[in-house]
């Protein structure tokens, strides 16, 4: 079974430039998410889509970021502008349905460097 | 809110010694608990899992047992070896955080032979 592809893997960009990041989830897995993991700490929720609806956009700093999950499948997140601290490691993970006991499995990550 | 604590790191340890991580959580409701790990330039793999009070997950010889009591979910293993150098991440997910993964800041592990 394929696991979770994202692209690119590596993204250097100057400040106040635009970036997108794309994930293909596991195959009929209705549930995607965007993290953000900065250096030194854990993983932290940026975007929950159920199947192409949006769960829980809390934390999405939504003035500079954006996402989407077309047809309920692949996902985009988007920034502009960028900013030095969105210097991160950026993972789409995907699960069944969501609930309690699902797993959640992780995609490579992008790397992203904000000069 | 939900939260994570775990062992703060580094820990370094020589191969065949005893791993103990700690990790304890504050959550709404029942969660289910987590390891995640993270090799070197990686992405995060589940290790492990547990989704009720007193159940023990166990992946590659690791083993971790979910405390109702004492709100905790602790890493062991009995005998490291160098391959198990990453970084191990304590999570939870509960119905109270929206079923998102709340983690813990993660524990780097170098195991040396």
């Amino acid at each position: 079974e394929a696991g979770v592809a994202q692209s690119p893997r590596y993204k250097i960009i100057e400040k106040r430039q635009s970036v997108a990041f794309w994930c293909n989830p596991i195959s009929g897995h209705a549930t995607l998410y965007w993290y953000q993991q900065i250096l030194g700490q854990g993983p932290k929720l940026l975007i929950q889509f159920q199947n192409n609806g949006v769960v829980d956009d809390s934390q999405l700093p939504k003035d500079r970021f954006s996402a989407e999950r077309l047809k309920g499948v692949d996902s985009t997140l988007k920034i502009q502008p960028a900013k030095l601290e969105d210097s991160a490691v950026y993972l789409c993970a995907s699960s069944f349905v969501g609930q309690r006991t699902d797993t959640q499995y992780f995609g490579p990550g992008t790397r992203l460097t904000v000069l | 809110g939900d939260s994570v604590t775990q062992m703060e790191g580094p820990v370094t340890l020589s191969e065949e010694a005893f791993l103990t991580i700690n990790c304890t959580y504050t959550a709404t409701g029942y969660p289910s608990l987590f390891w995640y790990v993270q090799y070197p330039g990686e992405g995060l793999q589940l290790l492990l899992k547990a989704t009720k009070a007193d159940d023990k997950g166990s992946n590659k010889g690791f083993e971790a047992t979910y405390r109702k009591e004492t709100t905790s979910f602790h890493l062991e293993k009995g005998s490291v070896q160098v391959s198990d150098s990453a970084v191990y991440f304590c999570a939870l997910l509960s119905g109270g955080s929206n079923y998102k993964l709340t983690f813990g800041k993660g524990t780097l592990l170098t195991v040396n032979p």
